[in-house]
Parts: structure tokens; sequence; C-alpha cells
């Protein structure tokens, strides 16, 4: 069964830093795997999604990386921006379904 | 292009009562996905549909709970004599593709909230 985890739960930093959210994941059978944001009492917006063969994705701001065999994923923000406070999710896809993970709240301060 | 279209976005029901929830895809996409987010735990997925067909029913709770997706109209989550357990967000996704895995991913809806008092 696969489990999707990532650590920690809730990060707050300083606006302007380079921060690293991890995802980790049991099972590397992964068809890819996809990154979202959720806003309080909102839905999911796709940030980066990541086929199993690709190991980054880029777009804007955001980098995320995918190395299958370690089971392991990175999502990036460069020069956060208090704008970026969020839940950010980690979703890996097999088997025309998604497994997530509970999610890291991050709080970007002023 | 009117993305994942769910209604209604907030909903309160009395235990017993009976909640429907709709969701209509993305333009273009045939496959409908419902997922379950409750209080402090990650989405759940539920189940997986095409048009007139049940895919993967591997996440429903096997009484009271039983989605539609009919040739015309929107996806149908219902859910029976509803009770304080199932107060829970409720995401629809869409994708244009199936099988293993959808190629461009998934495209989530904003999402019913249910309440049951």
């Amino acid at each position: 069964k696969q489990e999707v985890t990532q650590i920690p739960a809730a990060l707050s930093v300083p606006e302007g830093e380079n921060l690293v959210l991890n995802c980790s994941f049991t099972d590397s059978a992964i068809y890819n795997l996809q990154w979202f944001r959720q806003d309080p009492g909102k839905g999911l917006t796709s940030l980066l999604l990541i086929q199993s063969s690709q190991r980054e994705q880029t777009s804007g701001r955001l980098n995320a990386s995918l190395d299958k065999s370690s089971g392991r994923s990175t999502l990036y923000i460069a020069a956060s921006q208090p704008g970026d406070s969020a839940t950010y999710l980690c979703a890996v896809g097999a088997n025309s379904k998604l497994t997530f993970g509970k999610g890291i709240t991050l709080s970007v301060r002023p | 292009n009117a993305g994942v279209m769910q209604n209604p976005r907030h909903l309160v029901r009395r235990r017993g009562q009976e909640a429907r929830l709709r969701c209509s895809p993305m333009k273009g996409h045939s496959h409908v996905y419902w997922y379950r987010q409750l209080p402090e735990e990650g989405l759940k997925f539920m189940v997986y549909l095409q048009k007139e067909n049940i895919i993967d029913e591997s996440g429903m709770p096997k009484e009271r709970f039983s989605a539609e997706f009919p040739k015309e109209g929107p996806s149908i989550l219902r859910i029976q004599q509803v009770v304080r357990g199932d107060s829970a967000a409720y995401f629809c996704a869409s994708s244009s593709g199936g099988g293993t895995g959808p190629v461009y991913g998934y495209t989530f809806g904003s999402g019913t909230r249910l309440t049951v008092v």
C-alpha cells in the first residue's frame, strides 16, 4: 500500500527565503507525481506534474524534482513571498488514483 | 474554460438525510474521480468513473455511498442516511485520459463542504 509522507507539517519562514518542501513515498512503482497548493477552505491548484521518467519540472519560482528509486520528491520555492502562504500537497499517481500526503502548511512572514 | 465545477459549495444536512454532490468535469475530460478530505487528514481516493461506468470504487465505503456519471449531465456522489462522520470536504477531479495514469495529470474542483448536524 502506497504511503506518502510530508515532514514537517508546518513551516514558517521570512519573506525572501529560498525553501525546500520534502515528500517521500514508499512504493516506487508510480506513474507520476503532482504538487498542489491548497488555500484555507479552497480547492486544489496544480503546481507541477512530473512524469515517472522525468527528473524535474520548473514553473516560475517553483522547481520540483523526483527521485523515484529513493522514493523522494522536493518542491523548491525561490524568493518566497507572503502570497506563497498555503498548504502544499504532494500526491503520487498510480493505477488511475492519487495518494496524497497530509501536506505542509507554509507561512511566509513579511 | 470553466474548469471542474462542483456544487453546491457548502451543504448542510441533518442526520439521516441524503446528500447529493454534483461535479461537471473540465471540457474535453471524460474521466472523473472523487476524493474525500476529513478534518486533520489527507485527501483519500473514493471512486473513479468514466461515462456510464464505474472503473474503480475501491475507496468507497461499503454502505450508503454511491456514485454515477451518466451519459448526459454531471457526475453525482450520493450519500444516503448521512451521519456526523460524513462531515468532510468532497473534491472532484477530472482528467483527459485514464489507464494507469493521465498524461496531463488531474484538475480538481473547489470542493463541496458537507456538514452533518
